[in-house]
């Protein structure tokens, strides 16, 4: 496609549900990463794929979220047991792989838990 | 620690006015740093890019300036339009990782008409 995309751009959800969340990333970048961004604050960074494997994935803030990317494109981000803590702005971004390539971002999706 | 911070947090002006964001960054090693626009409930789009040697970077009406020396930063806006109104977002990259970027928390501008 154009540009990253985002499903569902709004999820709202009761505490202690499962959640996905899926980006589909620019075709023919090879990298892809998530951020979640609070109302108010810029983005944080949670996982990083080079492929299909993650290379970086520092920003999880628990064993409650997982990702991950099987064939290399499609991405699907995995919440368990939704806290409402979790509620944010979920943010996909993909590159080229290499040094300094510019991240393109998607819409994000809302997630609220309620 | 690694940290981006941007003043100020938010700023209204008139249609037409200038007005200039100012970033302070402490990430080392330095790579790059990037400023991002992003429309209410959208994704950033980015604005500029510039390495350590670069001290001015323009695209159309914004212009960005870079001093590593002080790690500082600033996006100046010329005759702000009311499709201006975003919030505007410094992101620094370090060497030691370009893909990991670090975001300030914004400046939330908002241009009256």
């Amino acid at each position: 496609g154009a540009g990253v995309s985002q499903t569902p751009s709004n999820k709202v959800t009761e505490k202690g549900k499962y959640v996905e969340l899926r980006c589909d990333p620019i075709s023919g970048h090879t990298a892809l990463y998530w951020y979640r961004q609070s109302l108010g604050q810029g983005p944080e960074f949670l996982i990083y794929f080079q492929g299909t494997g993650a290379a970086d994935d520092s920003g999880l803030p628990n064993d409650r979220f997982f990702a991950v990317r099987p064939e290399g494109s499609v991405s699907t981000l995995k919440i368990q047991r939704t806290e409402r803590g979790d509620s944010a702005m979920y943010l996909c971004a993909s590159s080229l792989m290499g040094q300094n390539n510019e991240q393109f971002f998607g819409p994000g999706t809302r997630l609220t838990v309620l | 620690k690694n940290q981006v911070e941007q003043s100020p947090q938010s700023l209204i002006i008139l249609e037409g006015k200038n007005c200039t964001l100012q970033c302070n960054y402490t990430v080392s090693p330095f790579s790059n740093l990037r400023w991002y626009k992003q429309d209410t409930g959208r994704g950033p789009v980015s604005l500029t890019i510039m390495t350590f040697s670069e001290n001015t970077k323009s695209n159309g009406r914004y212009t960005a300036t870079l001093d590593a020396d002080t790690k500082q930063s600033s996006l100046h806006i010329t005759a702000s339009q009311l499709s201006d109104s975003a919030s505007y977002i410094c992101v620094v990259s370090a060497a030691s990782g370009t893909y990991k970027y670090i975001f300030g928390t914004g400046t939330r501008l908002k241009v009256l008409a």
